[in-house]
């Protein structure tokens, strides 16, 4: 059974700092998805990773997946308030996604 | 515009009352699915279509019905719905499941007393 597994669950940031979020799954996939969530908001895409190695940067957000590591990174530089959301990860399963629990991000001035 | 729009946004009812949110995206994809988030679970999928009077099962289908008579729309069906359904609820399409990325709708808030 696939198993995702993200970290932290909650991080508070100051503004101006560097943080990573992981994420772990647990069975071969090479579809791996980052989606944000602002509070009482539906779920927006940020990034889609369809191969080993693969990195894509917006702002100051990077992802990055390791295939052969069962691993995906979302990386914030330089924090900024706006940044506060919930970041999931989700690894592409079969015929569907399976979620992580998310990281809630709080980033204070 | 591209969406997928699911009805009610709110929704309070009582056990057993039976109940149905709708849900329809104009992007034309094959394949819909339902989750529904709670606390410290992320999204968990309840039922998935991959194209029209083609549903399948997800992690946790216990409690509800779906139907895909046509490729827009995937309503959610609570025959008798109880308090641990209460729940966020997601509708979600994509091209192709886990192949792209999904486009999810607004959200229902779902309160069962």
């Amino acid at each position: 059974e696939l198993k995702v597994e993200q970290n932290p669950l909650f991080l508070s940031m100051q503004e101006g700092k560097n943080y990573t979020i992981y994420c772990n799954y647990s069975t071969t996939s090479d579809r791996l998805y980052w989606y944000r969530q602002d509070p009482g908001k539906s779920l927006e895409s940020l990034f889609v990773l369809l191969s080993n190695g693969a990195v894509k940067q917006e702002g100051r957000l990077m992802a990055s997946l390791d295939t052969k590591a069962r691993l995906s990174t979302l990386h914030i530089t330089a924090a900024v308030h706006d940044l506060s959301a919930t970041y999931f990860c989700a690894v592409g399963h079969n015929n569907d996604m399976r979620f992580g629990a998310g990281t809630r991000l709080t980033v204070k001035p | 515009e591209a969406q997928v729009t699911q009805n009610p946004r709110y929704l309070i009812t009582v056990t057993g009352k039976k109940l149905t949110v709708t849900c329809s995206q104009n992007m034309n994809h094959e394949y819909m699915s339902w989750y529904r988030q709670d606390p410290g679970l992320g999204l968990r999928q309840i039922y998935y279509s991959m194209n029209v009077e083609v549903t399948d099962k997800g992690d946790v289908p216990e409690g509800y019905k779906v139907s895909r008579k046509e490729k827009r729309n995937f309503p959610l069906i609570l025959e008798s719905p109880s308090p641990n359904q209460t729940s966020l609820y997601f509708c979600a399409s994509s091209f192709s499941g886990s192949m792209a990325e999904a486009f999810f709708g607004q959200g229902t808030r779902l309160t069962v007393v």
